[in-house]
């Protein structure tokens, strides 16, 4: 199936910092990749959708200006959260789409744990 | 209503037996459906996909789907302690992007 790594798999900073998440399609181009944050023992939560060039779209009560998501090019998306707070500390997942076709297959990144101290 | 709705168990099956997971959806156009498996701690990784009406097997996998009664189904035959984990269904609907279900805890007792 299709690779899809990220990269740091776990951080640890201090509140009040900014932490960048990478996001890499390695042997497909993705139009569409997708951020999701999980809690432990809850389901994925949808964060935003990012397409190759353009604005990523947010979802509801997710603070685009906290969580800064660029997709510069069909294999890289990048998630930054600025000014990581305790609260910010969970498990962020990336996904990615191929590009073409009609089968919609969504493949994942091994996540990112995150902790902020 | 949840679009897409899944039993969150967990469904305890010995070794050996068949586990078999359900889902429902709620929006009638979709037309793509997905399951995907996590294990505590990782990320979902995607193990069958099914876009046909009817049964599409893998392995010990089989996906089964009926767009008139709006679900979808995974049995897993000859289960492994291996599988012991959340199995999430997803759902494309005809517009917007996947809609995942909460997701079935499956425990696999040796």
């Amino acid at each position: 199936g299709a690779v899809v790594s990220q990269h740091p798999s776990r951080v640890i900073c201090k509140s009040g910092t900014s932490v960048k998440i990478e996001c890499r399609s390695l042997d497909f181009q993705a139009t569409t990749m997708f951020w999701y944050r999980q809690f432990p023992k809850q389901s994925l939560m949808l964060m935003a959708t990012s397409n190759e060039g353009s604005k990523a779209t947010y979802e509801q009560g997710v603070e685009k200006d906290k969580f800064l998501i660029n997709h510069a090019s069909l294999t890289l998306s990048t998630l930054t959260v600025t000014s990581a707070h305790p609260e910010d500390s969970s498990f962020y997942i990336c996904s990615a789409r191929a590009s073409g076709g009609g089968y919609n297959e969504q493949f994942f990144g091994p996540g990112t744990r995150l902790t902020v101290l | 209503q949840k679009e897409v709705e899944q039993n969150s168990g967990p469904l305890s099956v010995p070794e050996g037996a068949i586990a078999s997971l359900n889902c429902t959806y709620s929006d009638r156009g979709s037309q793509s459906f997905f399951w995907y498996r996590q294990y505590s701690g990782k990320s979902p990784e995607l193990i069958m996909s099914i876009y046909s009406n009817g049964d599409k097997e893998d392995g010990r996998f089989t996906a089964q789907l009926n767009k008139a009664s709006q679900y979808v189904s995974l049995l897993i035959r000859d289960s492994q302690p291996s599988d012991s984990a959340t199995y999430l269904c997803a759902v494309k609907p005809p517009a917007g992007e996947l809609v995942f279900g909460a997701g079935t805890i499956l425990r696999v007792k040796s």
